[in-house]
């Protein structure tokens, strides 16, 4: 069955990084972009961006939101995906959930919503 | 940026009864693709879709869940509300232009 599994919570000082991680299982790792969303608490769903796993290519939307602020990588050989955000604000303290999305080929893609996602990441940052 | 709006913010209904919950675009969804999606969203879990391409359910959701619209509006009803579907319901558009935006959320709250 398909699974995400992410990384544990993370306390972080502002001014700091913090990287998340979202081991996939179940399915062709290459095949599926990975997107990652974040939940600040009490607070509805912020889509960040998504990586192509199978050519490392990344988007996070057109307004640079996040300035520059978001790395996302992966590591096929583990089937592994993983968001990375700099300089962090007390507004980034949020849940980031990892998600499948889109069915990706050589030429193209399936747009698909996220069918699969993962457990959740409390990211807090805190003085 | 596509700008999705929920409502209402909260429905109040008591299990047996039907919900509407209404999702509206500030423009039209890609050559009518109808690329919204639907979710419910339970305290401490991630979300769970629930419909595709406005109208298509996710496999395993019961067919008391039901998705309908294009265009710019959207549609999400719920037939005979069971204990279980007392949660916070969100929209998003994921093929029009990123970024893949969602709705504010509409809680269907027992009444």
């Amino acid at each position: 069955q398909v699974q995400l599994v992410q990384s544990g919570a993370e306390v972080k000082k502002p001014g700091a990084s913090v990287k998340v991680s979202c081991k996939a299982s179940g399915y062709t790792f290459n095949s599926y972009d990975i997107n990652w969303v974040r939940q600040a608490p009490g607070q509805g769903l912020e889509w960040m961006g998504w990586m192509n796993p199978n050519n490392d290519y990344t988007n996070t939307g057109p307004l640079q939101k996040f300035q520059g602020r978001i790395t996302m990588t992966r590591d096929t050989s583990i089937s592994t995906v993983y968001i990375e955000l700099s300089n962090l604000r007390p507004e980034d303290t949020a849940v980031y959930y990892c998600a499948r999305g889109n069915r990706v080929y050589a030429t193209g893609h399936d747009s698909l919503p996220l069918d699969y996602w993962g457990q959740g990441t409390l990211v807090t940052v805190s003085s | 940026e596509i700008v999705l709006t929920q409502s209402p913010g909260t429905l109040s209904l008591s299990p047996g009864e039907s919900a509407t919950l209404s999702c509206r675009a500030s423009q039209t969804l890609s050559n009518n693709n109808n690329y919204l999606a639907w979710y419910q969203q339970k305290p401490g879990q991630a979300p769970r879709l629930l419909i595709s391409g406005a109208s298509s359910r996710a496999t395993g959701i019961p067919d008391r869940f039901s998705g309908s619209g294009s265009g710019t509006d959207f549609t999400l009803t719920i037939r005979r509300l069971e204990p279980e579907d007392f949660a916070v319901y969100y929209c998003q558009q994921y093929g029009t232009s990123p970024p893949w935006t969602f709705g504010q959320g509409t809680k269907v709250e027992i009444k």
